[in-house]
């Protein structure tokens, strides 16, 4: 199956800052790459989303690129906020809708 | 639209119990999932469902089964509770299986079994 990695685990910036949280999937097949934010005690929500056609998508402050070739997509946030600090969750998923989500990444942004 | 829905909120087990976690949508969504999330371990995918009548194993499928008996439900069956399925439990829907999109979730059960 699909072997979806995430990091960094924890990450601190000052506000104002940028971002980034990296992951690599395993299966070349994976076409559908979204990114999720889960706030303490709620559920997880998309904050987007790329296919494998696209190697970019920006959504005011939040950006996804994604390298096919090696396997791996970002998560970039600009001008970061305090309402920004909360889990990510990268996930990877093909055809037939399976997700394999990453371990998620602690974002907490110091006002 | 309620969107997707879970019962109960919370719920405390003995082991050896049985017990069914309820998901509902109101999407007409194709396809629905259960996952589990533990601490440091994401989320990962227990059974899936493409369709009514149609069920699938995810990642961790032990000691659940699942059935899709309508479009609208997915419920989740514990089937002798064991203090290591002491996990939070989100049910999420999506529209398609064939061309994969934005899962909803609900809004979790935190199960505790002792």
């Amino acid at each position: 199956g699909e072997n979806v990695e995430q990091h960094p685990s924890t990450l601190s910036v000052q506000e104002g800052d940028s971002a980034v949280i990296k992951c690599t999937y395993s299966d070349s097949a994976s076409n559908y790459f979204p990114w999720y934010k889960q706030e303490l005690g709620k559920r997880p929500q998309l904050i987007i989303d790329i296919r494998s056609n696209v190697g970019e998508k920006k959504d005011q402050r939040i950006a996804v690129t994604l390298n096919k070739t090696a396997k791996h997509f970002s998560l970039h946030i600009t001008e970061t906020q305090p309402e920004d600090s909360a889990v990510y969750f990268c996930a990877a998923s093909k055809p037939g809708n399976q997700f394999y989500f990453g371990t998620g990444t602690s974002l907490t942004v110091i006002p | 639209n309620a969107g997707v829905t879970q019962t109960p909120k919370f719920q405390v087990l003995k082991t050896g119990q049985s017990m069914t976690l309820q998901c509902a949508q109101d999407m007409n969504h194709e396809y629905m999932s259960w996952y589990r999330q533990d601490p440091g371990m994401g989320l990962r995918l227990i059974h899936y469902s493409v369709g009514a009548g149609i069920t699938d194993q995810g990642e961790v499928p032990n000691g659940y089964n699942v059935s899709r008996s309508t479009t609208e439900d997915f419920p989740l069956r514990l089937l002798s509770a064991a203090p290591s399925q002491t996990s939070v439990y989100f049910c999420a829907s999506s529209r398609g299986h064939t061309l994969a999109g934005e899962q909803y979730f609900g809004p979790g059960t935190r199960l505790t079994v002792t």
